[in-house]
């Protein structure tokens, strides 16, 4: 079980707005910064997000961060049909003194 | 355009040790901006950090494996390393390398991925 947590699955119809949240404590989502990745299938992960809210060169600004307390968002809108994928999010944790990584929210587009 | 390619060992056996290696192209891995990572993913599951390496050789690791792993520079090949020893089948993943790089504020993130090596530990 991860120390950030995630919702195993999400999912929505194109053009809806979803929401995929990621839980964590004061020593990690609360003290650092998160970032998102997305996994397309079979492919390596990409980072969409970083710094909480801040979007790559190249990633559309339908992808959106936000974090407050020791919880951090990923929202997506107008959902399209190649957002379908695996999220995960990622903040590193001062008591572990290591890096996490959430336990991953698969994204169907229905 | 920087690229990364892993490359080593497929298939071991139980106790043997993971052998694998990342080479960089398009750029140095001397630079002082990034950090040299290694992450897995086991078959239908999440990411796990393993560890990474600076330029100057300091090195973090994942402390749940910190025992069994570690991570090398090789700056005349301008490539790094992951050795994991004692393994069994609960290591079998694809293992990433990867870049992670920090910004004006020092926030890190992964920006650069190489495409995995499945790593199958089988008796």
């Amino acid at each position: 079980q991860s120390v950030l947590t995630q919702p195993p699955s999400a999912s929505g119809t194109p053009g809806q707005r979803v929401t995929i949240s990621c839980s964590g404590s004061s020593s990690n989502i609360g003290s650092n910064t998160v970032n998102w990745y997305q996994q397309l299938p079979g492919a390596a992960p990409k980072v969409i997000i970083h710094t909480n809210n801040q979007r790559p060169s190249g990633v559309p600004d339908r992808f959106s961060g936000s974090k407050s307390g020791s919880s951090a968002s990923l929202a997506i809108s107008g959902l399209q049909s190649e957002d379908e994928a695996d999220y995960y999010c990622e903040a590193w944790d001062d008591s572990l003194n290591g890096l996490l990584f959430g336990g991953g929210t698969k994204l169907t587009v229905l | 355009q920087l690229h990364l390619q892993e490359s080593g060992s497929g298939l071991l056996k139980p106790s043997q040790t993971l052998s694998l290696t990342c080479a960089v192209s398009g750029g140095s891995i001397s630079s002082g901006y990034y950090s040299w990572s290694w992450i897995r993913q086991p078959p239908g599951k999440g990411l796990e950090w393993i560890g990474y390496i600076y330029h100057t050789g300091s090195t973090y690791y994942n402390p749940s494996l910190k025992n069994r792993v570690t991570i090398s520079l090789d700056m005349s090949n301008n490539q790094f390393s992951l050795k994991l020893s004692s393994v069994t089948a609960a290591d079998t993943a694809v293992y990433y390398c990867a870049r992670r790089v920090s910004d004006d504020s020092g926030d890190w993130r992964f920006d650069l991925w190489g495409l995995g090596n499945l790593v199958t530990v089988s008796s």
